[in-house]
């Protein structure tokens, strides 16, 4: 059965620091993965998306994500965090685009102290 | 554009009442779908239409719950009757299916129920 590992419930970073968020997948094939986040309040945006070619992939507000076959992870990076970058993040992965029966992980909470 | 528009953002009902959430697609999205978040159970797709169709309603916990799109700007989810266990985030998401396959999933503000 699909399914999406986030193994880290939250974590805290400083200002100015890298981040990674981990995300493990369990697929029979190559599927689509997606990484969204959510602002308190808020629905869920995508920050970025990978269905072929390049393994590392960019999005908005300064994310990237690295596609590791060998490993089943999508792990989501930025070089600098943000205050505002303080949410949740979401990886998901789906059968084909569109995310139709897109199964979501169940969410790393970003905390950023100053 | 507006984006995905949901109504109410916030409801609070009695055990037992009719609860209907309602969802106005991104104009052009032949795609909608709806999902529950919960703390136990994380973000969960309940139903997804294609072109006003429900394709897939195998996420739709019990027959309490049903969902309708009469036409390509207007959804409902309706819970009847409403239980405490129902209370979460209730999400529409819309996306319009592109020739290359990459589309995106746009979420609205969400619903957040409460059940007593």
């Amino acid at each position: 059965a699909q399914s999406v590992t986030q193994p880290d419930i939250h974590i805290t970073v400083s200002e100015g620091a890298s981040l990674e968020l981990r995300c493990n997948y369990s697929y029979g094939a190559t599927p689509y993965l997606f990484w969204y986040v959510q602002s308190p309040g808020q629905g869920l945006q995508l920050l970025l998306k990978y269905f072929s070619g390049d393994t590392l992939v960019q999005g908005i507000k300064g994310f990237e994500a690295e596609f590791k076959r060998s490993q089943s992870s999508f792990n989501l990076r930025k070089p600098s965090v943000h205050w505002s970058d303080a949410a949740e993040y979401f990886c998901a992965v789906a059968p084909w685009a569109g995310g139709f029966k897109t199964i979501f992980g169940a969410g790393t909470r970003l905390f950023v102290k100053a | 554009d507006a984006g995905v528009i949901q109504s109410p953002r916030h409801e609070v009902t009695e055990m037992g009442q009719e609860v209907t959430l309602r969802c106005k697609p991104i104009s052009g999205h032949d795609y909608l779908f709806w999902y529950r978040q919960t703390m136990m159970r994380g973000l969960e797709l309940l139903i997804y239409f294609n072109n006003n169709v429900p394709i897939d309603d195998s996420g739709m916990p019990e027959d309490r719950f049903s969902a309708k799109m009469p036409n390509a700007s207007f959804s409902t989810l309706k819970i009847q009757p409403s239980e405490p266990r129902d209370s979460a985030v209730y999400f529409c998401a819309s996306s319009s299916h592109s020739s290359g396959g990459e589309e995106t999933q746009y979420f609205g503000p969400g619903t957040r129920l409460l059940v007593l």
